[in-house]
Order: structure tokens, then C-alpha cells, then sequence
């Protein structure tokens, strides 16, 4: 079985504070997304990265993407109250279309 | 373009009941995968659609089952709900199979078993 462990599972911070989420697994991934998803709505994509090393940038969110893709980490920088919800790693292996989701990283940002 | 859209986005059942929910893919969307998100179990995967055939499916009992209709619209049963069938349910289009990286997600729909 395929697992994904986020870290940490609880984050409760003040805005304009930085903060990184992580996310590993044991297995090699194609590809790995993270959504952030807010009460009662489903996953919302953010990014999705393939490279071994690719870092992408969404204004204030900088997603990596392990050498060797088994673990990504997500930075916020400077949080808003904006960027309060639960963020979800999720990674595909090989051609497989169904994602393994992580734990999930729930963050609260407050004024 | 419209979104995922799911219906119902709220059911209450009782146990020993079956209920159908549906989702109609983004426009174009031919692929339609299934999730159940749960508190406990976090999101896992059901099963997935392509072209009216199921082209892969999660680990769950044979209760939970799917179809695809030619439009691309999907549909999910559960029979006999216990109580821990209790969750979310969240489908998810692509555009083909094999574009994991690609699934968008509809609002879901939250079944309450009793």
C-alpha cells in the first residue's frame, strides 16, 4: 500500500507568518499535485509538478518537488487569512490515474 | 467553461438503504474518477470511468459501484449504507484517463447515514 504522510497535521499561525507543509512517501511518484480544500467544497488544485527538483511558484505558495519524487514541501510565505484550509498532498504513480492522497495539513491563519 | 457539478450536494439515508449520486464532468471531460473523504480515512479512491468502462477501482467492498454514460455523466450506488459509508463523496474529470495530474474536483456531496 502506497502511503503519504503530510507533516504537520496542525498548523495554527499568525498572518505574515512563513510556513512549509511536507509531504513523503516511501514510493517514486509521476506526478504530484497539491489542492487546498475549504469546509464543505471539494480539492481545489493548486499545482501539479513532474520533475524530479521543479520548483513552481504561485504568488505567495513555492512548491518543490524532491530529486527523486518521492517528497514535495509547500511554502507559504508571508500567510493571509485568505490561505486558511486543508491542504492535500496527492501523487499518481506511474500511468495510474488514481491519486493516493496525503493526510492532509490543516491551517489556520489568524489576524 | 462550467465546473464539476454533483448532485445531491447533501443525502440522508438510513442503514440498509442504497442511494445514487451523480456528477456531470466538465465539458469535454471524458474521464470521471470517485472519492470518499472521511475524517478518519482522509480521501481515498473508489474507482474510475472512461468511455462508459471502469478502468480502474479502489479498495472497497462490491456495494459501491459506478457506471458512465455516454455523455460522460457518471453515477455511484451504494447499497445496503451502514453506517460508515458515512462521508463525503467527491468526484473528480480529466480530460483522458492517465492525466492524474489534471482532475479537477466537483463540490461534492455529503451522505449522512443513520
Amino acid at each position: 500500500t502506497q502511503l503519504l504522510e503530510q507533516s504537520p497535521q496542525f498548523l495554527s499561525i499568525q498572518e505574515g507568518e512563513n510556513l512549509t507543509v511536507y509531504c513523503n512517501s516511501s514510493s517514486v511518484f509521476s506526478s504530484l499535485q497539491w489542492y487546498r480544500q475549504e469546509p464543505g467544497e471539494g480539492p481545489v488544485l493548486l499545482v501539479t509538478v513532474v520533475t524530479g527538483g521543479e520548483v513552481k511558484k504561485l504568488k505567495r505558495l513555492t512548491f518543490q518537488f524532491g530529486d527523486a519524487r518521492k517528497d514535495s514541501s509547500l511554502h507559504i510565505t508571508a500567510a493571509q487569512t485568505g490561505d486558511t484550509g486543508l491542504y492535500l498532498c496527492a501523487g499518481a504513480y506511474g500511468t495510474a490515474s488514481k491519486l493516493t492522497f496525503g493526510t492532509g495539513t490543516r491551517l489556520q491563519v489568524t489576524l | 467553461k462550467a465546473g464539476v457539478t454533483q448532485t445531491p450536494r447533501y443525502l440522508i439515508k438510513t442503514r440498509g438503504q442504497q442511494v445514487t449520486l451523480s456528477c456531470s464532468p466538465i465539458s469535454g471531460h471524458r474521464s470521471v474518477s470517485w472519492y470518499q473523504q472521511t475524517p478518519g480515512q482522509g480521501l481515498q479512491f473508489l474507482f474510475e470511468y472512461f468511455s462508459e468502462t471502469q478502468r480502474n477501482k479502489g479498495n472497497f467492498p462490491g456495494r459501491f459501484s459506478g457506471r458512465q454514460f455516454s455523455n460522460s455523466r457518471s453515477e455511484m450506488n451504494v447499497s445496503t449504507l451502514e453506517l460508515g459509508d458515512s462521508a463525503l463523496y467527491l468526484c473528480a474529470s480529466s480530460l483522458a484517463p492517465n492525466r492524474a495530474g489534471k482532475q479537477y474536483f466537483g463540490p461534492g456531496t455529503r451522505l449522512t447515514v443513520t
